[in-house]
């Protein structure tokens, strides 16, 4: 099983539909975050949470929300998804400091009609 | 403010060849973590290997070396003996003890035969 799991994998849902992607881990770590990956382009940062009561906005957070109902479930929201918003999703894990790797999820595929 | 710059949007090399990608990036913490990871097309996102800003030494993993010139900023990916399985958008990260990662926007290597 992966230490950092994404659900769902995929999903269409329409203008103006509010969607929930789910992320648990496995490894124990403190931190969590949701990155967006638009078609050919690197990473941005939506939320970040360095333990549950502690989530920070990232350089895009508009449009989304999260909630960290624990250590090791940290969840994304799309209160009324729009079609820019259609991008690849992770979900990231990590300990705290400088050298500590950062474990991504599988990645969730998310298409906005 | 923390800064990755990759220039290298596209990459070709012939199997079995040497390839390096380029990294610069900045950042005025003196403490942090610089991480190379490979995305095929499949989507996830690959962990292949990390240098501390402190290390004395150049980071290896098997058929992957980091470059690291901390005077010039650069942390490049060499990649020995390149592979066909080795296509794929390599990115570039760095992390402070603040917690917070930088992306690149990504290089995409392509092998052939």
């Amino acid at each position: 099983d992966a230490d950092v799991t994404q659900t769902p994998r995929n999903r269409i849902t329409k203008t103006g539909k509010r969607i929930m992607l789910e992320c648990s881990q496995t490894k124990g770590h403190d931190r969590m975050y949701w990155y967006r990956q638009d078609p050919g382009l690197g990473l941005r940062l939506i939320y970040y949470s360095f333990d549950v009561k502690d989530i920070n906005k990232g350089e895009i957070s508009d449009g989304y929300s999260v909630s960290r109902q624990a250590q090791a479930k940290f969840s994304l929201s799309l209160e009324s998804a729009i079609p820019n918003q259609t991008a690849l999703y992770f979900c990231a894990t990590s300990s705290g400091g400088s050298g500590n790797t950062i474990y991504f999820g599988e990645g969730s595929w998310l298409t906005v009609v | 403010a923390q800064k990755i710059t990759q220039t290298q949007p596209g990459m070709f090399v012939q199997e079995k060849e040497a390839v390096t990608l380029d990294c610069t990036y900045d950042t005025s913490d003196p403490s942090y973590g610089l991480f190379w990871y490979k995305q095929p097309s499949s989507g996830e996102m690959i962990f292949l290997i990390y240098q501390g800003s402190y290390d004395q030494q150049n980071a290896t993993e098997g058929r992957y070396s980091l470059n690291f010139q901390k005077a010039r900023k650069s942390a490049n990916l060499v990649i020995s003996a390149s592979q066909l399985g080795d296509s794929a958008m390599y990115f570039c990260a760095m992390r402070t003890n603040a917690g917070k990662s930088t992306f690149g926007d990504g290089t995409t290597l392509t092998v052939k035969p």
